[in-house]
């Protein structure tokens, strides 16, 4: 299958802070990439959908301005989460299509303390 | 709103069992289906897809998909330990969406 990775796997902030995580398809080019969120022991959560070259489509009730998405190239997307506060604690994950399955980055853990 | 309901669960079966997960889909139009797994802690990872009404047989894994009745499903035989996860179906709509639509996930414990 195919390889999306994510940088970095672990991120402890303190509150006030901004957090950038990084999602690169290794082995394909994605113009659409997808980013959800998952708090424990619930199911995933699609947050936005990352698209290049252009703006980002974000789900209802997702803050457009705290999650920053960024879509550079045909193989990198960037979510940077602002001014992030301990309930934006969770975790992170991208996905890409490698053509006809939605593959999954390794997810972000993110720690707002 | 197009939806995805799975057993509730949890589902605990023996090792060596045949593990039986259920999915339906509110949208008549949906055209690919798939099966993931996602151990606690990590992100899910693609077990089954299945595209046209029928089996479909991968090693221990047999997908399953009846779109008149909008139900699939997934066989593990020969249920293993590691097999302890909790499996999200997943459905693909029809049209110009790229989206996945999830459903919640069945935990399935294997005991040994």
């Amino acid at each position: 299958g195919a390889v999306v990775s994510q940088h970095p796997s672990r991120v402890i902030c303190k509150s006030g802070t901004s957090v950038k995580i990084e999602c690169r398809s290794l082995d394909f080019q994605a113009t659409t990439m997808f980013w959800y969120r998952q708090f424990p022991k619930q199911s995933l959560m699609l947050m936005a959908t990352s698209n290049e070259g252009s703006k980002a489509t974000y789900e209802q009730g997702v803050e457009k301005d705290k999650f920053l998405i960024n879509h550079a190239s045909l193989t990198l997307s960037t979510l940077t989460v602002t001014s992030a506060h301990p309930e934006d604690s969770s975790f992170y994950i991208c996905s890409g299509w490698a053509p006809d399955t939605q593959y999954f980055g390794p997810g972000t853990r993110l720690t707002v303390l | 709103q197009k939806e995805v309901e799975q057993n509730s669960g949890p589902l605990s079966v023996p090792e060596g069992a045949i593990a039986s997960l259920n999915c339906t889909y509110s949208d008549r139009g949906s055209q690919s289906f798939f099966w993931y797994r996602q151990y606690s802690g990590k992100s899910p990872e693609l077990i089954m897809s299945i595209y046209s009404n029928g089996d479909q047989e991968d090693g221990r894994f047999t997908a399953q998909l009846n779109k008149a009745s909008q139900y699939v499903s997934l066989l593990i035989r020969d249920s293993q330990p590691s097999d302890s996860a909790t499996y999200l179906c997943a459905v693909k709509a029809q049209g110009g969406s790229e989206k996945l639509v999830f459903g919640k996930g069945t935990k399935l414990t294997v005991n040994p």
